[in-house]
Parts: structure tokens; sequence; C-alpha cells
């Protein structure tokens, strides 16, 4: 049972330039969210999904889109990358009422 | 706006001692959970113990406990009998009833040999 897996750990881009980061999991559960963790600022929420085909914005949604177009699976997308956007990205699922299980996080550093 | 305040950046506790991190909340919401995470240098975020607010009964897991003191939007963590492997950052999380989980900027903890 791997539970909630990301990739890449770690990403360097430059500004302009687009990716994905991944998200996965095999739990089943219907709630995804991805947030950025930066130095003094905790753990802020980006975007959340209740479940296949249904997202919505979080605090700090400017700059990254999401789909969910399957259970397991919660792409995180920077169209146009930003050096603000330099954070340590984590992907959480869970089920309603429930615990969140956090991935392992992705570092990306946008020059 | 729903906000979580930690107010103590950093905290230190001799190994073996008690230690208590506050945490406070600001919610119109009359349903919701109230989380600890731990984060150690790996960075991987481990729940340590979680709370419903509908509960008047303290949570407890092993050493840790939590004071939760609804009408004053107060959930604060106590580690009993600190080991060494429990430095690390500690988060305070408040979650509505939909997926919406707001964070705390976390408590730095040192435990001293």
């Amino acid at each position: 049972n791997a539970g909630v897996t990301q990739t890449p750990k770690f990403q360097v881009l430059k500004t302009g330039q687009s990716m994905t980061l991944q998200c996965a999991q095999d739990m089943n559960h219907e709630y995804m969210s991805w947030y950025r963790q930066d130095p003094g600022m905790g753990l802020r929420l980006i975007h959340y999904s209740v479940g296949a085909g249904i997202t919505d914005q979080g605090e700090v949604p400017n700059g990254y889109n999401v789909s969910r177009s399957t259970t397991e699976d919660f792409p995180l997308r920077l169209l146009s990358a930003a050096p603000s956007q330099t954070s340590v990205y984590f992907c959480a699922s869970s089920t309603p009422g429930q615990t969140q299980y956090f991935g392992p996080g992705t570092r990306l550093l946008v020059l | 706006a729903q906000t979580v305040t930690q107010s103590q950046p950093e905290m230190s506790v001799q190994e073996a001692e008690t230690v208590t991190l506050s945490c406070t909340y600001d919610t119109s919401e009359s349903d919701y959970y109230l989380f600890w995470y731990k984060q150690p240098p790996s960075r991987q975020m481990i729940l340590v113990i979680r709370q419903e607010a509908y509960k008047q009964q303290n949570a407890t897991e092993n050493r840790f406990s939590v004071n939760f003191q609804k009408a004053a939007k107060s959930f604060s963590l106590k580690i009993s009998d600190s080991q060494l492997g429990d430095a690390a950052m500690y988060f305070c999380a408040y979650r509505l009833t939909g997926n919406q989980f707001y964070f705390g900027t976390g408590t730095s903890l040192t435990v001293i040999p």
C-alpha cells in the first residue's frame, strides 16, 4: 500500500516554464488537496477536490491549475512558473471526517 | 476568514519532561476538527492527534494529549515524558466540514538530552 505518492521529489525550473506536479493515492480517498509550505508560513491550501470532477480554490490558487479526472490522481499544473512559486509542495488525501494523509513533498526551485 | 495562530515559534524541553505547545484559532463555524501534525527533518507530515469540536472530552494518544477549550478557541498539545524523537516542527490545523484545512505557522520543538 503506497499511500500518497508525489513526483518528482525535486525540480528546477526557469521563469516562464510550465510543469505538472503529480500526486496519486491508492486509498480510494474522495478528498485530495495541494498545499505549499514556505518558511515561517506553515502550509497554505492551493486547491482541493472533494471527488472526481470537482475542484475548488483554496487560500493561494493564483498561478496554479488542477483537475481531477480520476479518484486516484490530482495533478497540479504551473502554467508559467515564477520565482515566487519556489516552495515545497505537499499533496494530501482523506475520506470525509477522517485524517488527512500527506505525500512526501516536492521541492520546487524557480530561477 | 479562518485563522490558526501558534504564538511560540520555538520551544525546548528537557528529555523526560513535559512541554505544552499553544494554538488558538478563529472560526464562526460550530462543526469542525482540530489536528496536531509533526514534521521531522524528513519533511513528512505525521498526524499526532485529532479532536472533533463536538466532543467535550480531550483527546489523548499515549504521551500526547490536548487541552481543548472550545469557548476560548484554544487547542494546546501536551507532550509528556519527552523523547529525543519528539524533536520536530509541530503544526496545529483546523478543518471545516468540507476539505479545507488551515494550518498555523508551526512551533519548532527541541528536546535537550
